[in-house]
């Protein structure tokens, strides 16, 4: 009973180093998400994939690319880590039957810091 | 555009007491709106949702009914336990399929 699936759970980057956070859901969904969470700001949306093989900004898109590898699978990538990217990222996900962004299923979160 | 406003906490609550957060919003057309919750070391989890003016959306004792006419979608509980502490977010889906966030309150129940 998986459900969405986020790795690693926690990571430290010095500035202008790269990494790429995970994510796999096992529940058949077509849409995938990628969110970070501020203090004081709630969660704010990187990219999404509406499905396979499409991938749309977000909100704050900027210092970061994903891949939607397949249905399973969306990665974020920070090409030159900053620290003003230090932050929580969510991946979540949403159904086939649902309307998109209807009901979002959320994995743990990445806590990452960048020095 | 969309925005989501909800009251600052953290809100600290005695066992059993009745809880209000309070949530705004400002949107084009008619919205879905939203609760989430996040309970330590977890992510979000939908905790109710209501979809149109005047529905009243529920979960697990807690309630918020759509008012149209205030822009408003207000989380209540009648009586708090300690495993109800965790972070609530109200959120809106708009135009354009977009889930917009308020800034989570904090509510913390003690024995």
């Amino acid at each position: 009973n998986a459900g969405v699936t986020q790795t690693p759970k926690f990571q430290v980057l010095k500035t202008g180093q790269s990494m790429t956070l995970q994510c796999a859901q096992d529940m058949n969904h077509n849409s995938m998400y990628w969110y970070r969470q501020d203090p004081g700001m709630g969660l704010r949306l990187i990219y999404y994939s509406a499905s396979e093989g499409t991938t749309d900004k977000g909100e704050v898109p900027n210092g970061y690319n994903v891949s939607r590898l397949n249905k399973r699978e969306f990665s974020l990538r920070l090409e030159s880590a900053a620290p003003s990217q230090t932050s929580v990222y969510f991946c979540a996900s949403s159904g086939t039957g649902e309307s998109l962004n209807e009901k979002l299923f959320f994995g743990s979160g990445t806590q990452l810091s960048v020095l | 555009g969309n925005s989501v406003t909800q009251m600052e906490g953290p809100v600290t609550l005695s066992e059993e007491a009745f809880l209000t957060i309070n949530c705004t919003y400002t949107a084009t057309g008619y919205p879905s709106l939203f609760w989430y919750v996040q309970y330590p070391g977890e992510g979000l989890q939908l905790l109710l949702k209501a979809t149109k003016a005047d529905d009243k959306g529920s979960n697990k004792g807690f309630e918020a009914t759509y008012r149209k006419e205030t822009t408003s979608f207000h989380l209540e509980k009648g009586s708090v336990q300690v495993s109800d502490s965790a972070v609530y977010f109200c959120a809106l889906r708009g135009g354009g399929n977009k889930l917009t966030f308020g800034t989570g309150t904090q509510l913390k129940v003690e024995l």
